[in-house]
């Protein structure tokens, strides 16, 4: 069975572009989690989504946002991007709402410059 | 709040060895859970196990166990028989609670590079 695949896998931007990053899930589960990377941050959650509305939200700006289809893939969003956004960006699907049936896709690796 | 620490940046270990890799955590919460996650170069975050409070037997799978210690607060992974792909960063991980009262996401500890000499 496919696993969590995320799309581009490398993503090279300029400051004050917007940046779309997608996530489609395991066939038949319904939640996407998104996750940020930095090495002084370290892993923080960014939000998730179950059945296309937004359950969960972590303490990032609005530049931030997400949304998820009818068929639970997932895309996020940044918009003007800074360079301290420059990250591993994981995503994360369960087929239910709990983190116990996570499955991690390979992420995508932005840079902005 | 919650909070995961691992203290060991890095570590080294020779193939074929055990090693342990450190985690402690604070949580309020009476019921709550550990995970360990394997991550390699490539960047996916891999499963490697998990840890019930209320689990009696510390849990195992295959070469890796969990040491697990209520009363200090701990939940150290221990890797036996060290391979050379075993060679990554290794987070530990508690679900963490929303508004809901369920589970909805990970925090996550700083992690610890690990490296398997031949």
């Amino acid at each position: 069975k496919a696993g969590v695949t995320q799309t581009p896998r490398y993503l090279i931007k300029t400051r004050g572009q917007q940046v779309t990053l997608s996530c489609s899930p395991i066939s038949g589960h319904r939640s996407v989690s998104w996750y940020q990377q930095t090495p002084g941050q370290g892993l923080q959650f960014l939000f998730e989504y179950f059945s296309e509305t937004q359950r969960n939200k972590g303490n990032f700006p609005g530049r931030f946002s997400g949304r998820q289809f009818s068929n639970s893939r997932s895309e996020m969003n940044v918009s003007t991007l800074e360079l301290g956004d420059s990250a591993l960006y994981l995503c994360a699907s369960s087929y239910n709402d709990r983190v116990y049936g996570y499955t991690f896709g390979s992420g995508t690796r932005l840079t902005v410059v | 709040a919650q909070k995961i620490t691992q203290t060991q940046p890095g570590m080294f270990v020779q193939e074929k060895e055990a090693v342990t890799l450190d985690c402690t955590y604070d949580t309020s919460d009476q019921s709550y859970g550990l995970f360990w996650y394997k991550q390699p170069s490539s960047g996916e975050m891999i499963f490697l196990i998990y840890q019930g409070s209320y689990d009696e037997q510390n849990a195992t799978e295959g070469r890796y166990s969990l040491n697990f210690q209520k009363a200090r607060k701990s939940a150290n992974l221990v890797i036996s028989a060290s391979q050379l792909g075993d060679s990554a960063m290794y987070f530990c991980a508690m679900p963490r609670r929303g508004i809901s009262g369920s589970a909805r996401q990970l925090t996550f500890g700083s992690g610890t590079q690990l490296t398997v000499l031949p």
